[in-house]
């Protein structure tokens, strides 16, 4: 079976910081990846998403994250953190089927 | 805007009751999802299914079981709710190859 590991389980920072959430998974064949964030108290919602094409993936609020096939690796990142990026982030994991696999989550916390 | 409803946001169950979560998505999706979400542990798959009628197990399907009946609702039923149960439970759709869209979650409390 398939599993995705955050490595992070809580992590805190300043405004204007740079983020790196590290994502690994363990199968090895063709996977989609994606990451979703939960704001406090709303639903989750999709920030990212890689099927195919260019490793580097931009997304929303200016979150990005690098494939690396060779390390089964999908980290997310983000240059400059603000005080509304305090969230859950969920690494996710797709095969050529219908099942998506979630890690453990890496709670977000940026300080003002 | 997809729309994945899940009909109760809070509930309260006692011990040894049978229980239904509803979730209706608005998108005509082929595959749709019930998961757990419990501090530390992320979202664990319960059940899936990709067409009417059709339902695969996920990662911790004991003490549930789900219904399709109809493309846009998919239930999750507990046939004996237990304390272990209480957690926070999403449902979510999807095409085929795409991303999955959540619903707002129901937390269900077994007393």
């Amino acid at each position: 079976a398939q599993s995705v590991s955050q490595h992070n389980h809580h992590v805190i920072l300043s405004e204007a910081a740079s983020l790196e959430l590290g994502c690994n998974y363990s199968y090895g064949g063709t996977v989609n990846l994606f990451w979703y964030v939960q704001y406090p108290g709303q639903h989750l919602q999709l920030l990212l998403k890689y099927f195919s094409g260019d490793p580097l993936v931009k997304g929303i609020k200016g979150f990005e994250a690098e494939f690396i096939k060779s390390k089964f690796s999908f980290n997310l990142r983000k240059p400059s953190v603000q005080w509304s990026d305090t969230a859950e982030y969920f690494c996710a994991v797709s095969l050529n089927d219908y099942k998506l696999s979630f890690g453990a989550g890496t709670t977000v916390t940026v300080r003002a | 805007d997809v729309k994945v409803t899940q009909s109760s946001r809070y509930l309260v169950k006692r011990t040894g009751e049978k229980v239904f979560l509803e979730c209706v998505q608005d998108m005509d999706h082929e595959n749709m999802f019930w998961y757990r979400q419990d501090p530390g542990l992320g979202l664990r798959l319960i059940y899936f299914s990709y067409d009417v009628k059709m339902k695969e197990k996920g990662d911790i399907p004991e003490g549930y079981s789900v219904s399709r009946e109809k493309k846009e609702r998919f239930s999750l039923i507990l046939e004996s709710a237990s304390t272990n149960q209480t957690s926070m439970y999403l449902c979510a759709s999807s095409y085929t190859n795409t991303e999955a869209f959540f619903g707002q979650g129901t937390r269900l409390t077994v007393v």
